[in-house]
């Protein structure tokens, strides 16, 4: 099972404000199938980025994802206040398909 | 537009059985490949399993932790696919997703009670 690691745990900052998360994978993810998705409380994920830097429909230009292998990077490039939320990110190249912890970011 | 609708969840005793639905609108299920998740309250996601497309085989994977307990079906004339989920531990209380190509739906709450 390939396990995924998001750093930081949290991440506070302000808007307007760049936030960059990690996701590292224990093994190298097939065809870079690594997805992020945003979380806010009460409210089912939405999928932000597949195959690793693919924006998903409706998506903000202002989040963008990178890496290939083990190590893939979800950055935001200036905050907005509805910004605010869990990202996590999911490989879906290899079964099982596996989850990170997560990464909060908040004010 | 792709729609996904759960249902069936509820609440049930430790070793019982829940069979949740996954109804689709705006496309064929059988020419995707469908995923359940879940999320137990205050905690993050965990893919559950999955069918595949009718072309790459439907073949069915699960997660350790469902694996001989949970199946995924589908039906192709009601374009459902189900999760029947058996013997129930607390531990599977949780809310149910499915998904497809990255479209969720709502969920699906299964509580199970010791």
């Amino acid at each position: 099972e390939i396990v995924l690691t998001q750093s930081p745990g949290t991440l506070s900052l302000s808007p307007g404000e760049r936030a960059t998360l990690s996701c590292r994978a224990s093994q190298s993810v097939s065809n870079n199938f690594l997805a992020w998705y945003q979380q806010k409380p009460g409210q089912t994920p939405r999928l932000l980025i597949s195959g690793a830097s693919s924006r998903a429909t409706g998506i903000p230009d202002r989040f963008s994802g990178s890496g290939s292998g083990t190590d893939f990077t979800l950055t935001i490039s200036r905050l907005e206040p509805e910004d605010f939320a869990v990202f996590y990110c999911q490989q879906y190249g290899t079964s099982p398909f596996t989850f990170g912890p997560g990464t909060k970011v908040d004010f | 537009e792709v729609q996904l609708v759960e249902s069936g969840g509820g609440l049930v005793k430790s070793g019982g059985s829940l069979r949740l639905s996954c109804a689709a609108s705006g496309f064929t299920s059988s020419d995707a490949q469908v995923n359940w998740m879940r999320q137990a309250p205050g905690k993050g996601l965990e893919w559950v399993g999955h069918i595949n497309s009718k072309s790459a085989g439907e073949t069915l994977n699960y997660a350790a932790p469902v694996k001989g307990r949970f199946t995924i079906s589908r039906d192709d004339l009601k374009n459902t696919v189900y999760l029947q989920m058996n013997s129930l531990r607390t531990e599977d209380t949780a809310v149910y997703y499915c998904d497809v190509r990255g479209n969720w739906g709502q969920g699906t709450l299964v509580t199970v009670s010791s």
